[in-house]
Protein backbone atom coordinates (compact mmCIF):
# COMPACT_ATOMS: atom_id res chain seq x y z
CA UNK A 1 0.00 0.00 0.00
CA UNK A 2 0.76 3.86 -0.23
CA UNK A 3 3.56 5.03 2.41
CA UNK A 4 5.06 8.33 3.50
CA UNK A 5 8.24 8.62 5.61
CA UNK A 6 9.32 11.78 7.03
CA UNK A 7 12.33 13.41 8.49
CA UNK A 8 12.03 12.02 12.43
CA UNK A 9 11.82 14.75 14.94
CA UNK A 10 12.31 16.99 16.89
CA UNK A 11 13.97 19.85 15.14
CA UNK A 12 14.71 22.95 16.97
CA UNK A 13 16.09 25.88 15.11
CA UNK A 14 16.89 29.82 15.67
CA UNK A 15 14.81 31.95 14.69
CA UNK A 16 15.60 33.74 10.86
CA UNK A 17 17.52 30.08 10.01
CA UNK A 18 16.36 27.81 7.05
CA UNK A 19 14.34 25.15 7.23
CA UNK A 20 14.16 21.82 5.69
CA UNK A 21 11.80 19.08 6.71
CA UNK A 22 12.15 16.05 4.29
CA UNK A 23 9.15 13.82 2.80
CA UNK A 24 9.44 10.78 0.61
CA UNK A 25 6.61 8.32 -0.41
CA UNK A 26 5.70 5.56 -2.34
CA UNK A 27 2.56 5.23 -4.06
CA UNK A 28 0.75 3.48 -7.11
CA UNK A 29 -0.89 6.10 -9.75
CA UNK A 30 -0.22 9.80 -9.60
CA UNK A 31 -1.15 10.64 -5.75
CA UNK A 32 -1.78 14.53 -4.97
CA UNK A 33 1.19 15.31 -2.09
CA UNK A 34 0.19 18.01 0.98
CA UNK A 35 1.74 19.08 3.98
CA UNK A 36 -0.39 20.01 6.79
CA UNK A 37 0.18 22.07 9.80
CA UNK A 38 -0.64 21.73 13.12
CA UNK A 39 -0.17 24.74 16.06
CA UNK A 40 -0.15 24.13 19.45
CA UNK A 41 -4.23 24.02 20.55
CA UNK A 42 -5.10 23.79 17.06
CA UNK A 43 -6.54 21.59 14.95
CA UNK A 44 -4.85 20.30 11.47
CA UNK A 45 -4.54 22.67 8.68
CA UNK A 46 -3.56 22.70 5.00
CA UNK A 47 -0.10 24.50 4.69
CA UNK A 48 0.29 23.62 1.21
CA UNK A 49 0.04 20.69 -1.68
CA UNK A 50 0.93 20.09 -5.60
CA UNK A 51 -1.44 17.94 -7.63
CA UNK A 52 1.32 16.76 -10.20
CA UNK A 53 4.64 16.03 -11.00
CA UNK A 54 7.15 19.17 -11.14
CA UNK A 55 4.22 21.61 -9.41
CA UNK A 56 5.24 23.62 -6.61
CA UNK A 57 3.24 24.38 -3.35
CA UNK A 58 3.97 27.78 -1.66
CA UNK A 59 2.18 29.25 1.13
CA UNK A 60 3.41 31.91 4.14
CA UNK A 61 7.12 31.57 2.57
CA UNK A 62 6.77 27.20 2.70
CA UNK A 63 7.86 25.79 -0.49
CA UNK A 64 7.53 22.07 -1.15
CA UNK A 65 8.22 20.97 -5.06
CA UNK A 66 6.28 17.12 -6.28
CA UNK A 67 9.53 15.44 -7.51
CA UNK A 68 8.49 12.14 -9.04
CA UNK A 69 11.70 10.61 -9.97
CA UNK A 70 13.11 10.54 -6.56
CA UNK A 71 9.78 10.10 -4.93
CA UNK A 72 9.87 13.44 -2.45
CA UNK A 73 8.30 16.63 -0.65
CA UNK A 74 10.89 17.83 0.90
CA UNK A 75 9.07 20.83 3.22
CA UNK A 76 11.61 24.50 2.81
CA UNK A 77 11.41 27.78 4.43
CA UNK A 78 14.49 30.35 3.56
CA UNK A 79 13.90 32.48 7.00
CA UNK A 80 11.92 30.48 10.27
CA UNK A 81 10.01 32.48 12.62
CA UNK A 82 9.34 31.74 16.47
CA UNK A 83 4.98 31.53 15.41
CA UNK A 84 6.61 28.66 12.47
CA UNK A 85 6.72 25.96 16.09
CA UNK A 86 4.44 23.55 15.33
CA UNK A 87 3.99 19.88 14.03
CA UNK A 88 4.13 19.42 10.21
CA UNK A 89 2.92 16.37 8.41
CA UNK A 90 3.50 15.54 5.15
CA UNK A 91 0.56 13.60 3.08
CA UNK A 92 -0.53 12.08 0.12
CA UNK A 93 -4.11 11.59 -1.57
CA UNK A 94 -4.77 8.72 -4.01
CA UNK A 95 -7.72 7.27 -5.38
CA UNK A 96 -9.76 8.54 -2.19
CA UNK A 97 -7.42 7.44 0.52
CA UNK A 98 -5.17 9.55 2.15
CA UNK A 99 -1.85 8.47 3.60
CA UNK A 100 -0.41 10.94 6.46
CA UNK A 101 3.52 10.51 8.02
CA UNK A 102 3.98 10.17 11.80
CA UNK A 103 4.94 14.52 11.73
CA UNK A 104 7.69 16.13 12.43
CA UNK A 105 7.86 18.79 15.68
CA UNK A 106 9.42 22.20 14.78
CA UNK A 107 10.66 24.43 17.48
CA UNK A 108 12.12 27.76 16.80
CA UNK A 109 13.43 29.35 19.38
CA UNK A 110 14.11 33.84 19.19
CA UNK B 1 -18.98 30.29 7.03
CA UNK B 2 -19.35 27.63 9.70
CA UNK B 3 -16.02 25.30 9.58
CA UNK B 4 -16.04 21.70 10.68
CA UNK B 5 -17.28 20.85 14.37
CA UNK B 6 -17.24 17.44 15.73
CA UNK B 7 -18.90 16.33 19.36
CA UNK B 8 -18.24 15.39 21.79
CA UNK B 9 -15.03 16.66 22.30
CA UNK B 10 -14.24 13.92 24.60
CA UNK B 11 -15.24 10.75 25.78
CA UNK B 12 -14.68 7.74 27.96
CA UNK B 13 -15.70 4.42 27.38
CA UNK B 14 -14.98 1.04 28.46
CA UNK B 15 -13.93 -1.88 26.69
CA UNK B 16 -16.34 -3.97 24.67
CA UNK B 17 -18.83 -0.82 24.53
CA UNK B 18 -19.86 1.29 21.34
CA UNK B 19 -19.59 4.85 20.98
CA UNK B 20 -21.17 7.10 18.06
CA UNK B 21 -18.77 10.02 16.89
CA UNK B 22 -20.31 13.14 15.02
CA UNK B 23 -18.91 15.59 12.54
CA UNK B 24 -20.87 18.08 10.56
CA UNK B 25 -18.80 18.92 7.60
CA UNK B 26 -18.26 22.75 5.92
CA UNK B 27 -21.43 24.79 4.25
CA UNK B 28 -21.66 22.98 0.55
CA UNK B 29 -18.97 20.05 1.20
CA UNK B 30 -20.31 16.54 -0.03
CA UNK B 31 -17.27 14.83 0.91
CA UNK B 32 -15.72 13.47 4.38
CA UNK B 33 -13.19 11.31 5.81
CA UNK B 34 -12.93 9.63 9.14
CA UNK B 35 -9.07 9.52 10.68
CA UNK B 36 -7.76 7.82 13.36
CA UNK B 37 -4.50 9.72 15.30
CA UNK B 38 -2.58 8.16 17.85
CA UNK B 39 -0.52 9.92 20.63
CA UNK B 40 2.38 10.91 18.27
CA UNK B 41 1.59 9.72 15.21
CA UNK B 42 0.37 10.71 11.99
CA UNK B 43 -3.71 10.45 11.10
CA UNK B 44 -5.02 6.88 9.80
CA UNK B 45 -7.46 6.88 7.46
CA UNK B 46 -10.59 5.24 8.22
CA UNK B 47 -12.98 5.62 5.52
CA UNK B 48 -14.55 8.22 3.18
CA UNK B 49 -18.11 9.34 2.11
CA UNK B 50 -19.17 11.17 -0.95
CA UNK B 51 -22.86 11.43 -1.22
CA UNK B 52 -24.11 9.14 1.51
CA UNK B 53 -21.60 6.31 -0.25
CA UNK B 54 -18.66 5.05 1.57
CA UNK B 55 -15.92 5.90 -1.48
CA UNK B 56 -12.42 4.05 -0.06
CA UNK B 57 -11.88 2.74 3.15
CA UNK B 58 -8.21 2.55 4.89
CA UNK B 59 -7.04 -1.11 7.19
CA UNK B 60 -9.87 -0.88 9.84
CA UNK B 61 -11.75 -3.96 11.15
CA UNK B 62 -15.86 -3.83 10.32
CA UNK B 63 -16.80 -2.61 13.72
CA UNK B 64 -15.92 0.99 12.15
CA UNK B 65 -18.89 1.98 10.11
CA UNK B 66 -20.09 5.35 9.58
CA UNK B 67 -22.95 6.87 7.75
CA UNK B 68 -22.84 9.97 5.63
CA UNK B 69 -26.47 12.08 6.33
CA UNK B 70 -28.02 14.28 3.42
CA UNK B 71 -27.25 17.14 4.47
CA UNK B 72 -23.66 15.79 4.76
CA UNK B 73 -23.16 15.51 8.10
CA UNK B 74 -21.38 11.97 9.35
CA UNK B 75 -21.23 9.41 12.11
CA UNK B 76 -18.56 7.26 13.20
CA UNK B 77 -19.47 4.03 15.05
CA UNK B 78 -17.12 1.81 16.47
CA UNK B 79 -18.43 -1.23 18.39
CA UNK B 80 -16.41 -3.64 20.97
CA UNK B 81 -14.44 -0.76 22.02
CA UNK B 82 -10.76 -2.33 22.43
CA UNK B 83 -7.95 -0.24 24.54
CA UNK B 84 -6.31 0.35 21.15
CA UNK B 85 -9.12 2.60 19.96
CA UNK B 86 -8.04 5.09 22.38
CA UNK B 87 -7.08 8.45 20.51
CA UNK B 88 -7.81 11.20 18.54
CA UNK B 89 -11.02 10.89 15.51
CA UNK B 90 -10.41 13.31 13.03
CA UNK B 91 -13.22 14.33 10.51
CA UNK B 92 -12.23 16.74 7.52
CA UNK B 93 -14.57 17.73 4.62
CA UNK B 94 -13.82 18.92 1.14
CA UNK B 95 -15.64 20.41 -1.65
CA UNK B 96 -15.54 17.71 -3.71
CA UNK B 97 -13.37 14.51 -3.94
CA UNK B 98 -10.11 14.41 -4.01
CA UNK B 99 -10.65 18.85 -2.91
CA UNK B 100 -8.77 20.52 -0.02
CA UNK B 101 -9.58 18.94 2.91
CA UNK B 102 -10.89 20.55 5.90
CA UNK B 103 -10.12 19.04 9.33
CA UNK B 104 -12.49 19.74 12.27
CA UNK B 105 -10.84 19.87 16.26
CA UNK B 106 -11.15 16.06 16.90
CA UNK B 107 -12.82 13.75 19.74
CA UNK B 108 -11.26 12.56 22.51
CA UNK B 109 -11.91 8.98 22.92
CA UNK B 110 -10.33 6.90 26.15
CA UNK B 111 -11.07 3.27 26.61
CA UNK B 112 -10.72 1.91 30.04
Amino acid sequence: GDSVTQMEGPVTLSEEAFLTINCTYTATGYPSLFWYVQYPGEGLQLLLKATKADDKGSNKGFEATYRKETTSFHLEKGSVQVSDSAVYFCALSNAGKSTFGDGTTLTVKP
Amino acid sequence: ETGVTQSPTHLIKTRGQQVTLRCSSQSGHNTVSWYQQALGQGPQFIFQYYREEENGRGNFPPRFSGLQFPNYSSELNVNALELDDSALYLCASSLRLADTQYFGPGTRLTVL
